[in-house]
Protein backbone atom coordinates (compact mmCIF):
# COMPACT_ATOMS: atom_id res chain seq x y z
CA UNK A 1 0.00 0.00 0.00
CA UNK A 2 1.06 3.50 -0.30
CA UNK A 3 2.99 4.77 2.34
CA UNK A 4 4.25 8.85 2.20
CA UNK A 5 6.76 9.27 5.74
CA UNK A 6 8.13 13.12 6.20
CA UNK A 7 11.21 13.98 8.33
CA UNK A 8 13.24 16.88 8.83
CA UNK A 9 11.28 19.00 10.05
CA UNK A 10 12.74 20.97 12.98
CA UNK A 11 13.04 24.32 15.11
CA UNK A 12 14.76 26.65 12.86
CA UNK A 13 15.63 30.39 13.17
CA UNK A 14 14.37 33.42 10.93
CA UNK A 15 16.55 33.13 7.52
CA UNK A 16 17.67 29.95 7.99
CA UNK A 17 17.36 26.60 5.95
CA UNK A 18 15.65 22.95 6.62
CA UNK A 19 15.73 20.65 3.87
CA UNK A 20 12.08 18.53 4.66
CA UNK A 21 12.19 14.52 2.81
CA UNK A 22 9.49 12.45 2.35
CA UNK A 23 10.03 8.56 1.98
CA UNK A 24 7.47 7.01 -0.81
CA UNK A 25 6.81 3.20 -0.91
CA UNK A 26 3.71 0.61 -2.38
CA UNK A 27 3.81 2.82 -5.56
CA UNK A 28 6.27 3.26 -8.76
CA UNK A 29 7.61 6.55 -7.81
CA UNK A 30 9.05 7.53 -10.73
CA UNK A 31 5.59 7.26 -12.75
CA UNK A 32 3.70 10.33 -9.96
CA UNK A 33 4.00 13.60 -9.97
CA UNK A 34 4.22 14.88 -5.96
CA UNK A 35 3.41 17.93 -3.74
CA UNK A 36 3.58 20.01 -0.68
CA UNK A 37 1.09 20.99 1.71
CA UNK A 38 1.54 23.03 4.65
CA UNK A 39 -1.02 23.74 7.78
CA UNK A 40 -0.35 26.59 9.39
CA UNK A 41 -0.96 26.15 13.51
CA UNK A 42 -4.80 26.14 13.55
CA UNK A 43 -5.04 27.60 10.06
CA UNK A 44 -6.19 25.85 6.63
CA UNK A 45 -4.46 24.17 4.03
CA UNK A 46 -2.07 25.95 1.76
CA UNK A 47 -0.38 24.05 -1.38
CA UNK A 48 3.20 24.72 -1.68
CA UNK A 49 5.07 23.25 -4.37
CA UNK A 50 4.87 20.17 -7.25
CA UNK A 51 7.38 18.45 -9.75
CA UNK A 52 6.08 16.34 -12.55
CA UNK A 53 7.26 12.74 -12.54
CA UNK A 54 10.54 13.26 -13.89
CA UNK A 55 11.39 16.24 -12.51
CA UNK A 56 11.68 18.32 -16.09
CA UNK A 57 8.79 21.02 -14.40
CA UNK A 58 8.16 22.87 -11.11
CA UNK A 59 5.48 24.75 -9.68
CA UNK A 60 5.43 27.16 -6.82
CA UNK A 61 3.13 28.64 -4.58
CA UNK A 62 3.71 32.63 -4.65
CA UNK A 63 4.11 32.62 -1.09
CA UNK A 64 7.56 30.73 -1.23
CA UNK A 65 8.63 31.09 -4.81
CA UNK A 66 12.62 32.14 -5.05
CA UNK A 67 13.24 30.50 -1.30
CA UNK A 68 11.48 27.00 -1.46
CA UNK A 69 13.56 24.42 -4.09
CA UNK A 70 11.27 21.35 -4.48
CA UNK A 71 12.98 18.23 -6.35
CA UNK A 72 13.09 14.27 -5.97
CA UNK A 73 15.42 11.45 -6.69
CA UNK A 74 14.07 8.68 -8.22
CA UNK A 75 16.41 6.04 -7.55
CA UNK A 76 15.72 6.42 -3.56
CA UNK A 77 11.98 7.03 -4.08
CA UNK A 78 12.01 10.42 -2.33
CA UNK A 79 10.72 13.78 -2.73
CA UNK A 80 12.91 17.04 -1.13
CA UNK A 81 11.51 20.46 -0.13
CA UNK A 82 14.87 22.60 0.68
CA UNK A 83 13.30 25.83 2.37
CA UNK A 84 15.57 29.05 2.55
CA UNK A 85 15.21 32.76 4.12
CA UNK A 86 12.87 31.09 6.09
CA UNK A 87 10.42 33.45 8.30
CA UNK A 88 7.54 33.24 11.25
CA UNK A 89 5.02 32.75 8.35
CA UNK A 90 6.83 29.11 7.24
CA UNK A 91 5.82 27.53 10.58
CA UNK A 92 3.70 25.12 9.90
CA UNK A 93 3.07 21.11 9.22
CA UNK A 94 4.44 20.21 6.22
CA UNK A 95 2.56 17.14 4.21
CA UNK A 96 3.75 15.84 1.00
CA UNK A 97 0.84 14.28 -1.29
CA UNK A 98 -0.05 12.67 -4.06
CA UNK A 99 -2.55 10.42 -6.48
CA UNK A 100 -2.41 7.52 -8.40
CA UNK A 101 -5.23 8.93 -10.15
CA UNK A 102 -2.81 11.87 -11.74
CA UNK A 103 -2.85 11.99 -15.48
CA UNK A 104 -1.11 14.80 -18.12
CA UNK A 105 -3.62 15.94 -20.85
CA UNK A 106 -0.55 17.00 -23.63
CA UNK A 107 -2.83 20.46 -24.61
CA UNK A 108 -4.00 21.29 -21.30
CA UNK A 109 -1.51 20.23 -18.18
CA UNK A 110 -1.78 17.64 -15.41
CA UNK A 111 -4.83 16.81 -13.28
CA UNK A 112 -4.49 15.15 -9.74
CA UNK A 113 -6.35 15.37 -6.45
CA UNK A 114 -4.49 14.21 -2.79
CA UNK A 115 -6.08 10.70 -2.19
CA UNK A 116 -2.65 9.87 -0.13
CA UNK A 117 -0.65 11.89 2.65
CA UNK A 118 1.90 11.97 4.52
CA UNK A 119 2.16 12.26 8.45
CA UNK A 120 3.19 15.51 8.20
CA UNK A 121 6.27 17.03 9.53
CA UNK A 122 6.50 20.52 11.80
CA UNK A 123 8.51 23.25 10.88
CA UNK A 124 9.27 25.69 13.62
CA UNK A 125 10.51 29.11 12.43
CA UNK A 126 11.02 31.46 15.57
CA UNK A 127 14.54 33.21 17.53
CA UNK B 1 -4.96 32.24 -9.57
CA UNK B 2 -7.96 30.31 -8.75
CA UNK B 3 -9.55 32.22 -6.01
CA UNK B 4 -11.91 29.92 -3.75
CA UNK B 5 -14.66 30.87 -1.36
CA UNK B 6 -16.22 28.94 0.96
CA UNK B 7 -18.90 29.21 3.14
CA UNK B 8 -19.75 29.05 5.90
CA UNK B 9 -16.94 28.78 8.02
CA UNK B 10 -18.43 27.14 11.08
CA UNK B 11 -21.80 25.18 11.02
CA UNK B 12 -23.26 23.94 13.88
CA UNK B 13 -25.26 20.95 14.11
CA UNK B 14 -26.51 18.04 15.49
CA UNK B 15 -26.71 14.18 14.43
CA UNK B 16 -29.12 13.58 12.34
CA UNK B 17 -29.18 17.07 10.16
CA UNK B 18 -28.33 17.66 6.89
CA UNK B 19 -25.55 19.64 6.13
CA UNK B 20 -24.44 21.70 3.15
CA UNK B 21 -21.21 23.51 2.35
CA UNK B 22 -20.51 25.66 -0.66
CA UNK B 23 -17.69 26.52 -2.41
CA UNK B 24 -17.28 29.44 -5.08
CA UNK B 25 -14.74 29.63 -7.71
CA UNK B 26 -13.51 32.73 -9.05
CA UNK B 27 -13.47 31.20 -12.91
CA UNK B 28 -15.00 27.90 -14.14
CA UNK B 29 -13.02 24.87 -13.16
CA UNK B 30 -15.20 22.15 -15.26
CA UNK B 31 -15.68 19.69 -12.64
CA UNK B 32 -11.68 19.34 -11.07
CA UNK B 33 -12.74 19.95 -7.45
CA UNK B 34 -12.10 17.91 -4.59
CA UNK B 35 -13.33 17.42 -0.98
CA UNK B 36 -11.03 16.77 2.07
CA UNK B 37 -12.33 15.89 5.67
CA UNK B 38 -9.81 16.73 8.57
CA UNK B 39 -9.55 15.89 12.00
CA UNK B 40 -7.63 17.37 14.94
CA UNK B 41 -4.06 16.63 14.33
CA UNK B 42 -4.54 14.18 11.39
CA UNK B 43 -3.84 14.69 7.54
CA UNK B 44 -6.48 15.49 5.16
CA UNK B 45 -8.97 12.75 3.73
CA UNK B 46 -9.97 12.67 0.69
CA UNK B 47 -13.95 12.31 0.07
CA UNK B 48 -15.17 13.31 -3.18
CA UNK B 49 -12.88 14.03 -6.48
CA UNK B 50 -14.45 15.24 -9.93
CA UNK B 51 -17.01 17.21 -8.08
CA UNK B 52 -19.39 14.49 -7.29
CA UNK B 53 -17.28 11.37 -7.45
CA UNK B 54 -16.96 9.58 -3.86
CA UNK B 55 -13.44 8.04 -2.71
CA UNK B 56 -13.57 4.38 -2.17
CA UNK B 57 -14.70 3.65 1.34
CA UNK B 58 -16.51 6.91 1.64
CA UNK B 59 -19.92 6.73 3.44
CA UNK B 60 -22.52 7.22 0.59
CA UNK B 61 -24.05 9.81 3.27
CA UNK B 62 -21.68 12.05 1.96
CA UNK B 63 -21.99 13.90 -1.90
CA UNK B 64 -20.88 16.69 -4.18
CA UNK B 65 -22.31 18.57 -6.90
CA UNK B 66 -21.74 21.12 -9.32
CA UNK B 67 -19.62 22.20 -11.88
CA UNK B 68 -17.78 25.35 -13.34
CA UNK B 69 -17.95 27.60 -10.58
CA UNK B 70 -20.07 26.34 -8.04
CA UNK B 71 -20.19 23.65 -5.51
CA UNK B 72 -21.74 21.71 -2.96
CA UNK B 73 -20.87 19.41 -0.47
CA UNK B 74 -24.08 17.29 1.82
CA UNK B 75 -23.96 15.33 4.56
CA UNK B 76 -27.49 13.70 4.40
CA UNK B 77 -27.58 12.58 8.42
CA UNK B 78 -24.37 13.54 9.84
CA UNK B 79 -22.89 10.73 12.30
CA UNK B 80 -20.87 11.15 15.48
CA UNK B 81 -17.89 10.86 13.39
CA UNK B 82 -18.68 13.55 10.63
CA UNK B 83 -17.48 16.51 13.44
CA UNK B 84 -14.72 17.42 11.73
CA UNK B 85 -13.13 20.33 9.01
CA UNK B 86 -14.10 20.20 5.51
CA UNK B 87 -12.17 21.80 2.57
CA UNK B 88 -13.13 21.93 -1.17
CA UNK B 89 -9.80 22.35 -3.31
CA UNK B 90 -9.18 23.00 -6.67
CA UNK B 91 -7.02 20.83 -9.27
CA UNK B 92 -7.89 22.72 -12.86
CA UNK B 93 -4.92 24.74 -12.43
CA UNK B 94 -1.22 25.89 -11.14
CA UNK B 95 -1.05 27.09 -8.25
CA UNK B 96 -3.62 24.37 -6.51
CA UNK B 97 -5.62 26.07 -4.42
CA UNK B 98 -8.01 25.24 -1.34
CA UNK B 99 -11.06 26.93 0.39
CA UNK B 100 -10.87 28.23 3.47
CA UNK B 101 -12.52 25.30 5.21
CA UNK B 102 -15.72 24.74 6.87
CA UNK B 103 -15.62 23.61 10.38
CA UNK B 104 -18.45 21.42 11.88
CA UNK B 105 -19.40 21.32 15.16
CA UNK B 106 -21.77 19.89 17.72
CA UNK B 107 -24.79 21.96 18.22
Amino acid sequence: QVQLVESGGGVVQPGGSLRLSCAASGFTFSSYGMHWVRQAPGKGLEWVAFIRYDGSNKYYADSVKGRFTISRDNSKNTLYLQMNSLRAEDTAVYYCAMSLAGYYDILTGYYDYFDYWGQGTLVTVSS
Amino acid sequence: AIWMTQSPSLLSASTGDRVTISCRMSQGISSYLAWYQQKPGKAPELLIYAASTLQSGVPSRFSGSGSGTDFTLTISCLQSEDFATYYCQQYYSFPRTFGQGTKVEIK
